[in-house]
C-alpha cells in the first residue's frame, strides 16, 4: 500500500479482555516498529522487527504484551487481559531496511480500556 | 544503547520569532538523529534527519539542525516560526549497525505559537 495501515483506528474494550492490533507496512520494508503514546507522553518503544532476524522484545512492558510478524509482512501486537493503564495510542512504523533509513508511521490505534 | 533527552517539555513562542528546540542524545559512536513533528490528531512527519557528512541539515517547512558532536546534541531550528509550526516535536536517535537498530524517541517538546 502506499502507507503504513493500522487496523482498527479506534478500539475501546473491558478490562480484563485480550485486544489484537494490527499493522500492515510499506511493501518492501524490511523493518518494522511498535511504539506506545499514552496522553501528553513520548514514544515508548516496545517492540522492533528485522527480517527475519529475532525480534527486540526489550521494550515490552509485560508479558501480558506479545507481538508477532511472518516475514515482511503484516504485524499483530496483542495485548492479554487488558488493564486501565494499557488505555494509549499505539503506533506502527516501518522502515526499508536495518540502516535507520526514515520510519513511516501509521495513524495509530486509540486503545481505550474501561 | 542509544538514549535521547528533550530538554524542553513546553516552549511557547511568538509568530516570526526564532525557535531552538533542544535534544541531546547518548551514544557511543555516531548516531542517526532524527526530528518528527506530530501536529495534532495527525500522524508523526519526519522533518530531517542525519546520517553523516555535513553537520548542518535542512528540512522540510523550513527548518533545519546542527549535529555537534562534542555536545551530543541535535538540536532544531527555524529562523521564522508561523502559527501552523505549532505541534509536538519529537527527536529520535538510532544506532548504525549492530544487531539491533531500534529507533528511541524523547518524550517531545510541545510548541505553541502565539500570535
Amino acid at each position: 500500500g502506499a502507507g503504513v495501515s493500522q487496523s482498527p483506528s479506534n478500539k475501546v474494550t473491558e478490562k480484563g479482555k485480550d485486544v489484537e492490533l494490527r499493522c500492515d507496512p510499506i511493501s518492501g520494508h524490511t523493518a518494522l516498529y511498535w511504539y506506545r503514546q499514552r496522553l501528553g507522553q513520548g514514544l515508548e518503544f516496545l517492540i522492533y522487527f528485522q527480517g527475519n532476524s529475532a525480534p527486540d522484545k526489550s521494550g515490552l512492558p509485560s508479558d501480558r504484551f506479545s507481538a508477532e510478524r511472518t516475514g515482511e509482512s503484516v504485524s499483530t501486537l496483542t495485548i492479554q487481559r487488558t488493564q486501565q493503564e494499557d488505555s494509549a495510542v499505539y503506533l506502527c512504523a516501518s522502515s526499508l531496511n536495518r540502516g535507520n533509513t526514515e520510519a513511516f508511521f501509521g495513524q495509530g490505534t486509540r486503545l481505550t480500556v474501561v | 544503547a542509544q538514549s535521547v533527552t528533550q530538554p524542553d517539555i513546553h516552549i511557547t513562542v511568538s509568530e516570526g520569532a526564532s525557535l531552538e528546540l533542544r535534544c541531546n542524545y547518548s551514544y557511543g559512536a555516531t548516531p542517526y538523529l532524527f526530528w518528527y513533528v506530530q501536529s495534532p490528531g495527525q500522524g508523526l512527519q519526519l522533518l530531517l534527519k542525519y546520517f553523516s557528512g555535513d553537520t548542518l541539515v535542512q528540512g522540510i517547512k523550513g527548518f533545519e539542525a546542527e549535529f555537534k558532536r562534542s555536545q551530543s546534541s541535535f538540536n532544531l531550528r527555524k529562523p521564522s516560526v508561523h502559527w501552523s509550526d505549532a505541534a509536538e516535536y519529537f527527536c529520535a536517535v538510532g544506532a548504525p549497525g549492530g544487531a539491533t537498530n531500534k529507533l528511541i524517541f524523547g518524550t517531545g517538546t510541545l510548541l505553541a505559537v502565539q500570535p
